[in-house]
């Protein structure tokens, strides 16, 4: 069975940092892509970030909204998913889902798994 | 970026109807596009993939359709299991967009 846990979430102040981490089981991590989609309380989901498998480069990709300020890594020795998080603005306090990605949408489609997200508030 | 537009917002139905949901991409997206349900508290769960695949263990009742720039999501009859909020969401390109979601509501 996929499994996918989102941790790290919490109450931070405005401009400091948080490390969400994304633990996975139940596939072979290495094989997939990784991405981080969020949900504003009351909202729809956007976008975060993706991270590509070393086969296709391992780069990243990321939302304008974040650009310059997040950044997504993945360690296939362990399985993890992270995205760190600096200057953090009121506008970043949402749900975090942490989402199994495909290294190639002809093969797989995107966002087949999620994990139960982690919340992140900021607030002063 | 490539704009998703649902419709509707939301949405009143009763148990056994026919439900159906529309979402148009501001460019072509080829078949590259997933529906998902969202219950209150929960994350998305992924029904549909490519347009009209069916993920496994999803029950027959929901189906999608469509290429290019139209979609469709049909649940052929509906169950009070199926009061949640969903999403079409294209993986044709990055920035991966969603629609503003649909909220389905029993009459």
């Amino acid at each position: 069975e996929v499994q996918l846990v989102e941790s790290g979430g919490g109450l931070v102040q405005p401009g400091r940092s948080l490390r969400l981490s994304c633990t996975t089981s139940g596939f072979t991590f290495r094989d997939y892509a990784m991405s981080w989609v969020r949900q504003a309380p009351g909202k729809g989901l956007e976008w975060v970030s993706f991270i590509r498998t070393k086969p296709y480069g391992g780069t990243a990709e990321y939302a304008a909204s974040v650009k310059g300020r997040f950044t997504i890594s993945r360690d296939d020795s362990k399985g993890i998913a992270y995205l760190q998080m600096n200057s953090l603005e009121t506008e970043d306090t949402a749900v975090y889902y942490c989402c199994r990605d495909t290294p190639n949408i002809v093969v797989l489609p995107a966002l087949d798994s999620w994990g139960q997200g982690t919340l992140v508030i900021v607030s002063s | 970026d490539i704009q998703m537009t649902q419709s509707p917002s939301s949405l009143s139905a009763s148990v056994g109807d026919r439900v159906t949901i529309t979402c148009q991409a501001s460019q072509d997206i080829s078949k590259y596009l997933n529906w998902y349900q969202q219950k209150p508290g929960k994350a998305p769960k992924l029904l549909i993939y490519d347009a009209s695949n069916l993920e496994a263990g999803v029950p027959s009742r929901f189906s999608g359709s469509g290429s290019g720039t139209d979609f469709t999501f049909t649940i052929s009859s509906l169950q009070p299991e199926d009061i949640a909020t969903y999403y079409c969401q294209q993986y044709d390109d990055l920035p991966y967009t969603f629609g503003q979601g649909t909220k389905l509501e029993i009459k």
